[in-house]
């Protein structure tokens, strides 16, 4: 089973709002990811998690607050959005971070609008 | 820097020809690669991989790629399109030395004419 699972399918929020999106994976993997992808373009990185620790954050604005509870679940708590974060947010995960390469099992992402 | 190109931005094939979609990256070690492919909407499904060993890769939904390191490449192929590929291909490497981090190619669209 490679499944990855994201809630909700679809938000539109208020430029005030703060939404959570959640991402859930069982298959053991201990390293999970959030990427951004716009229209037409390929996914962006944001952030990374290692063995339930932030590894890799690529620069995003502090609007976008990650947060892994345990290896299983990943969160992305969003306040004070601007229109131009509308996009489609991807999880993924892998069976380990670090050094070594594995593959990334991706969810079917969350269609944010921001209004 | 490390970098993939996929040279066709929209590919057009009838249905039942064969396909090429081309992807050449640029990555200063043994490269990790990956062709992924995306619904409208919908996540990145992994067709294939390459690690090492057999450059020959087979994958999911009758898909081939080859890695050629001479020439930088890894081609993703099919001897026969079904209406139902019609989607966003993506190649993608990925940087052990960055915690797997992945870098994409900047798609392939693909349409299925019946």
């Amino acid at each position: 089973d490679t499944e990855v699972t994201q809630t909700p399918k679809h938000l539109v929020m208020g430029m005030t709002n703060k939404k959570s999106l959640k991402c859930e994976q069982h298959m053991g993997h201990r390293a999970m990811y959030w990427y951004k992808q716009k229209a037409k373009k390929p996914p962006e990185l944001m952030f990374v998690y290692s063995y339930e620790k932030l590894s890799i954050n690529e620069s995003v604005p502090s609007r976008f607050s990650p947060e892994c509870p345990n290896s299983s679940l990943l969160n992305l708590h969003l306040h004070a959005l601007q229109p131009e974060d509308s996009a489609l947010y991807l999880c993924a995960s892998s069976q380990v971070g670090g050094p070594s390469t594995d593959t990334q099992y991706f969810g079917p992402g969350t269609r944010l609008t921001v209004l | 820097a490390q970098s993939v190109t996929q040279p066709d931005i929209h590919i057009t094939v009838s249905e039942g020809a064969s396909l090429e979609l081309r992807c050449n990256y640029s990555y200063g070690a043994t490269p990790y690669l990956f062709w992924y492919v995306q619904s409208p909407g919908q996540g990145l499904q992994l067709l294939l991989k390459y690690f090492s060993g057999d450059t020959l890769v087979q994958g999911i939904k009758g898909f081939e790629a080859e890695f050629k390191r001479s020439q930088s490449s890894f081609h993703l192929r099919t001897p026969s399109v079904l209406w139902s590929d019609a989607a966003e291909y993506f190649c993608a490497v990925a940087l052990y030395n960055q915690g797997g981090k992945l870098i994409f190619g900047q798609g392939t669209e693909l349409s299925v004419k019946p």
